[in-house]
């Protein structure tokens, strides 16, 4: 079955850290997308990708980084620069240009990354 | 802007009562809105959408849920709850961002407990 793919399911960070969150998709989607989740302020978007090679902030993309250079494959990483990164992290994907009849956008499974 | 507002944090039900959880958004064009469930630690899965027609809409799990125009809500019912649909609730409007992107934007959740 296709779908989206988010390693680890958990995840611990030293301070001055960079760690690398990694989301793989075999539904042949164009477009994917990192969620951040916060107990009590739903999910914010830190970036998303159009295209391989190509991507943009959203709205909380400071301390954050990305890469997009297989169609299947949009790794997260969260940086020393993230002062409070904490939270949980989704990855969505999505067909390009309408919306998809059936889902809007598919979710992983999440990386829960905790601070030592 | 566009924005969500689920104005109920937590709820608490008893097995085999009504269900009524609310959500108002804000958009100026019609629109596409969503109703996706979370179990602890788990992504998110879609229960139903609307993007236009029939206003009342049927999902998985028994849920369903209403979209009126004139009071920018689109709540989710279910005539009776079943301990397993104990979860975190969030409510999605969606439109295009970036030309051709679709972007999803989240209500803060509502939590439900089933009280047996």
């Amino acid at each position: 079955d296709g779908g989206i793919t988010q390693s680890p399911k958990y995840l611990f960070r030293k301070e001055g850290q960079n760690v690398t969150l990694s989301c793989e998709q075999n539904l042949n989607h164009d477009a994917m997308y990192w969620y951040r989740q916060d107990p009590g302020q739903g999910l914010r978007l830190i970036y998303y990708s159009q295209i391989v090679n190509d991507f943009q902030k959203g709205d909380i993309a400071e301390g954050y980084s990305v890469s997009r250079e297989k169609k299947e494959s949009f790794p997260l990483t969260v940086t020393s620069a993230q002062k409070n990164p904490t939270a949980f992290y989704l990855c969505a994907s999505s067909i390009l240009g309408e919306w998809d009849s059936n889902q809007p956008q598919h979710f992983g499974d999440g990386t829960r990354l905790s601070i030592l | 802007a566009q924005s969500v507002t689920q104005p109920d944090i937590h709820i608490t039900v008893s097995e085999g009562a009504s269900l009524e959880l609310r959500c108002n958004y804000s958009y100026g064009a019609t629109p596409y809105l969503f109703w996706y469930v979370q179990s602890p630690g788990q992504g998110l899965q879609l229960l139903l959408k609307y993007f236009s027609g029939d206003t009342l809409v049927q999902g998985i799990k028994g849920f369903e849920a209403e979209f009126k125009r004139s009071q920018s809500s689109f709540n989710l019912r279910k005539p009776s709850v079943h301990w397993s649909d104990a979860a975190e609730y969030f409510c999605a409007v969606g439109f295009y961002y970036g030309g051709a992107t679709n972007k999803l934007i989240f209500g803060t959740g509502t939590l439900l407990a089933v009280q047996p």
